[in-house]
C-alpha cells in the first residue's frame, strides 16, 4: 500500500530534550517535506527537501533540522524543544511540486 | 498579508444543499491551484487541482479567476459525509506550498 508513515503520532516530552520524528514513503517520491499546523494558522512549511541530500528551510524553520540522505526517509529533528513548537506535524511526499501531495498520519506533539 | 486567505466559517447547511466559499491568494505569480479536504485534525486529502478553464468532479466544482487571484470550490446536492475542513493550496514556486488555514463545513440532517 502505497503510504507516507510517520512516528511516533503522539509524543509528550519536556523543554530541552531532542527529539526524532521519523518519516517514510514508499512511493519512490523525489519531494518531501515537514508542516507544521497550529489553529486558525492552518499548515505552515518547516523545511522540504527536493531529493537525496537537498534540503530547504519553509516558513517556519527555527528550533527544527532535518535530513535526506536516503530518498524514502525525512527525519525532524528538534534538537532543544521548547513549548512553542507544541503542535500537530504532518509530513508529505510528492513527485514533484505541482502535483498531488500525500501525507502522513500525523504527529501530535507536546512540550511541556 | 497572509499568502492563502480563507473565510474560516462555519458553513452549517442542510443536507441536499448547496454551498460554495472561496479562497484568495496574493502572489500574481503563482502556478498551481488545489482543493484539500481535511477530516478532524487527520491529514489532508487532495480533493480536486483547479484548472484555469475550471473543473469539475462530481458533485465538486471548482473555478479560477487569476485576474481578481481568488479561487472559488462549490458543492452540490450536499451529503453529510462532506463535512469537513477544506484547505485552499496554492503553489507559489519551487515546492512552495502555501496553505489557507480552512473553510469548515457542516452539513447536517
Amino acid at each position: 500500500e502505497a503510504q507516507v508513515t510517520q512516528n511516533p503520532r503522539y509524543l509528550i516530552t519536556v523543554t530541552g530534550k531532542k527529539l526524532t520524528v521519523t518519516c517514510s514513503q514508499n512511493m519512490n517520491h523525489e519531494y518531501m517535506s515537514w508542516y507544521r499546523q497550529d489553529p486558525g494558522l492552518g499548515l505552515r512549511q518547516i523545511y522540504y527537501s527536493m531529493n537525496v541530500e537537498v534540503t530547504d528551510k519553509g516558513d517556519v524553520p527555527e528550533g527544527y533540522k532535518v535530513s535526506r540522505k536516503e530518498k524514502r526517509n525525512f527525519p525532524l529533528i528538534l534538537e532543544s524543544p521548547s513549548p512553542n513548537q507544541t503542535s500537530l506535524y504532518f509530513c508529505a511526499s510528492g513527485f514533484r511540486e505541482n502535483t498531488e501531495a500525500f501525507f502522513g498520519q500525523g504527529t501530535r506533539l507536546t512540550v511541556v | 498579508r497572509k499568502e492563502v486567505e480563507q473565510d474560516p466559517g462555519p458553513f452549517n447547511v442542510p443536507e441536499g444543499a448547496t454551498v460554495a466559499f472561496n479562497c484568495t491568494y496574493s502572489n500574481s505569480a503563482s502556478q498551481s491551484f488545489f482543493w484539500y479536504r481535511q477530516d478532524c485534525r487527520k491529514e489532508p486529502k487532495l480533493l480536486m487541482s483547479v484548472y484555469s478553464s475550471g473543473n469539475e468532479d462530481g458533485r465538486f466544482t471548482a473555478q479560477l479567476n487569476r485576474a481578481s487571484q481568488y479561487i472559488s470550490l462549490l458543492i452540490r446536492d450536499s451529503k453529510l459525509s462532506d463535512s469537513a475542513t477544506y484547505l485552499c493550496v496554492v503553489n507559489t514556486y519551487d515546492y512552495k506550498l502555501s496553505f489557507g488555514a480552512g473553510t469548515t463545513v457542516t452539513v447536517r440532517a
